[in-house]
């Protein structure tokens, strides 16, 4: 079983609202990521950080921002949310070195922005 | 070139079955092809993944059958059964050790008892 924990489960927000998702893994592991799951499935990485204080942009743009201060912490923050930003967040971790890079992936936050 | 197509969108087999989903890419560059298993209300987990040095991986009754000149991965589930039923992502690895994934859109699986 992974240990890595998102907060909240569900959230539902006003447009405009200011909203930071949790994200926290008990692994030690170096390398964090968040994916955001649309509706239809797919899974896009929008950030991803190889240790404290190293972050970046992912394949899919995203109005997000991230911060990485401590190696088990990786919150995602909406400085202003709106209905686009309506979807599922995944938060993963993954062990450094040349391993197979096995994602361990938190249980989800599911967003609505009203 | 940096995407995995992924077939079919959703499938429908009985129980004892045999469930393929098929994955196509273009990147050469990719090395490593996991597929990930997601169940409703969790994030997906690391069911079975392959490099492209061997053309054919088994774990249980999942098989991973790899063809390099084709560019073409496929996911077998032998003896589907009722708590098979999940959705199913293939992925490739971008950049070989950022563990960068591309997705493919998945697979809504549903196994009939």
């Amino acid at each position: 079983e992974a240990d890595i924990y998102q907060t909240p489960r569900y959230l539902v927000i006003g447009t405009g609202k200011k909203i930071t998702l949790e994200c926290s893994q008990t692994m030690g592991h170096d390398k964090m990521y968040w994916y955001q799951q649309d509706p239809g499935m797919e899974l896009h990485l929008i950030h991803y950080s190889y240790g404290v204080n190293s972050t970046e942009k992912g394949d899919l743009s995203s109005e997000s921002t991230v911060s990485r201060i401590r190696t088990e912490h990786f919150p995602l923050t909406l400085e202003s949310a709106r209905p686009s930003h309506t979807s599922q967040y995944l938060c993963a971790s993954s062990e450094s070195g040349q391993g197979d890079g096995e994602l361990f992936f938190g249980e989800g936050s599911r967003l609505t922005v009203l | 070139q940096q995407q995995v197509k992924q077939s079919p969108q959703s499938l429908i087999v009985q129980k004892g079955g045999i469930s393929i989903i098929n994955c196509a890419y273009e990147n050469t560059a990719f090395d490593y092809f996991p597929w990930y298993q997601q169940f409703p209300g969790k994030g997906p987990a690391l069911l079975i993944a392959i490099r492209p040095d061997v053309s054919e991986k088994k774990e249980g009754r999942f098989t991973i059958s790899f063809n390099k000149s084709a560019k073409q991965f496929s996911l077998h589930i032998m003896d589907s059964q009722p708590g098979d039923s999940a959705t199913y992502f293939c992925a490739a690895s971008r950049q070989p050790g950022t563990y960068k994934y591309i997705f493919g859109t998945g697979t809504r699986l549903k196994v009939l008892a």
